[in-house]
């Protein structure tokens, strides 16, 4: 099973800053990452796929990057609406396997 | 607008069953693999199973292995996660996930809101 590690667990910033979430795969993953927005109570939400290709309406401020084992989320400027959990997971291998996620909370 | 919408979950006695339902809506649904997916109380994502779009193909997590099946119905755009021998460790939101394809491999494309499994005597 592949093991996917996002840091940090917890990133406190505040609205307008630029931040980046990273994610590691335990081994190759090749593109076939993703990731998702959480906010409480409700359903995760598809951000990026193909590690880098932004979902149908996701806004241009998130970007992805990487491939093989090393990927990050970058959020180029935070709106209030951005303060959810992220999670990566890899669709190449089975089972696919998600990261235990990075909370963003407001500084 | 695509649609994902389950049902089915309840407060179980441990050792007991449940059927989940899955209907959907907006799209093909004979042509997409499905899959479930889980989160316990306040923790991360977990991949359950999955099926392929004709539903020859079922896949398990090793934790619901020989407990639960999965099965659709292609003429009725529905999902099902059958469950058995329930555990208390099987408590979690259930989310039914329509696979989405980006030339190479499928990933998970629309959620539903999911549906509460509470395991507990």
């Amino acid at each position: 099973e592949i093991v996917m590690t996002q840091s940090p667990a917890t990133l406190s910033v505040s609205p307008g800053e630029r931040v980046t979430l990273s994610c590691r795969a335990s081994q190759s993953v090749s593109g076939n990452l993703a990731w998702y927005q959480q906010k409480p109570g409700q359903a995760p939400r598809l951000l990026i796929y193909g590690a880098s290709t932004r979902a149908t309406g996701i806004p241009a401020r998130f970007s992805g990057s990487g491939s093989g084992t090393e990927f990050t989320l970058t959020i180029s400027s935070l709106q209030s609406e951005d303060f959810a959990v992220y999670y990566c997971q890899q669709y190449n291998n089975w089972p696919r396997t998600f990261g235990q996620g990075t909370k963003l909370e407001i500084k | 607008e695509v649609q994902v919408v389950e049902s089915g979950g309840d407060l179980v006695q441990p050792g007991g069953s449940l059927r989940l339902s899955c209907s959907v809506s907006g799209f093909t649904f004979s042509s997409f693999p499905m899959h479930w997916v889980r989160q316990a109380p306040g923790k991360g994502l977990e991949y359950v199973s999955a099926i392929g779009s004709s539903g020859t193909g079922t896949y398990y997590a090793d934790s619901v292995k020989g407990r639960f099946t999965i099965s659709r119905d292609n003429s009725h755009n529905t999902l099902y996660l059958q469950m058995s021998s329930l555990r208390a460790e099987d408590t979690a939101v259930y989310y039914c996930v329509k696979m989405g394809y980006d030339g190479s491999s499928y990933y998970y494309d629309s959620w539903g809101r999911g549906t509460l499994v509470t395991v507990s005597s």
